[in-house]
């Protein structure tokens, strides 16, 4: 089964802060996908970030982090020095390589205070 | 520019009415996928297709349809058999090799009347 959890619900920071948003999924899948999408209020899932199973190199992208884990099956995803535009609900999910289906946490509304 | 467009961007349903969302997109993607978000809550799969003139049902079938006669187009029919249409939809297609990720629409949102 596939399956992929975001604990947090809702998070709340002060701008500049760093936040973390945890992203735990479960496959049985030897190769298999994982990806992160911002929503903003606006309503479009924008793509941010694709990593495979076979890649464990965290990723820096400006002021975003990806941390992925296979031993602990996470792909955490960090902000630093937050801002008022970083505000917006972010889902975690997953593709395996034997199907089309995408598989999305429930998001974590993230909402930064100026 | 390449993209998902779909419309109306907001739609109301009246009582034993069905009614269609369009989804049309130019950017040759084999994959199209049909999803419902409720507040607060992730998206769950309605439909989705690999090609043209195929498509599986998802977690949350019941009371919509679909159909694919075009590569480009993906249009969900809302059925007066969904008794709780009230939601965002969103409308998603994909390259269908390994790996590649889903761009999304806009989304439309559905009230009843």
């Amino acid at each position: 089964a596939q399956k992929v959890t975001q604990a947090q619900t809702e998070i709340s920071v002060v701008e500049k802060e760093d936040v973390t948003l945890d992203c735990v999924y479960e496959t049985r899948d030897t190769t298999y996908y994982l990806f992160w999408y911002k929503q903003p209020p606006s309503g479009e899932l924008v793509f941010l970030i694709r990593r495979n199973s076979f890649d464990e190199q965290n990723e820096i992208s400006g002021r975003y982090s990806w941390n992925f884990q296979k031993s602990t099956s996470s792909f955490n995803f960090t902000i630093t020095a937050s801002q008022v535009v970083d505000s917006a609900v972010y889902f975690c999910a997953l593709r395996s390589n034997t199907g089309n289906q995408f598989y999305f946490g429930t998001g974590t509304s993230l909402t930064v205070i100026p | 520019d390449g993209g998902i467009t779909q419309s109306p961007k907001y739609l109301f349903r009246k009582e034993g009415q069905n009614v269609t969302l369009s989804c049309e997109q130019n950017l040759n993607h084999d994959a199209m996928y049909w999803y419902r978000q409720d507040p607060g809550q992730g998206l769950r799969l309605i439909y989705y297709s690999q090609i043209v003139n195929d498509f599986q049902k998802g977690d949350i079938a019941e009371g919509y349809s679909v159909s694919r006669e075009k590569k480009e187009s993906f249009p969900l029919t809302v059925t007066s058999a969904q008794k709780n249409p009230t939601a965002f939809y969103l409308c998603a297609s994909s390259r269908r090799q390994e790996g590649q990720p889903q761009h999304f629409g806009d989304g439309t949102r559905l009230s009843i009347l």
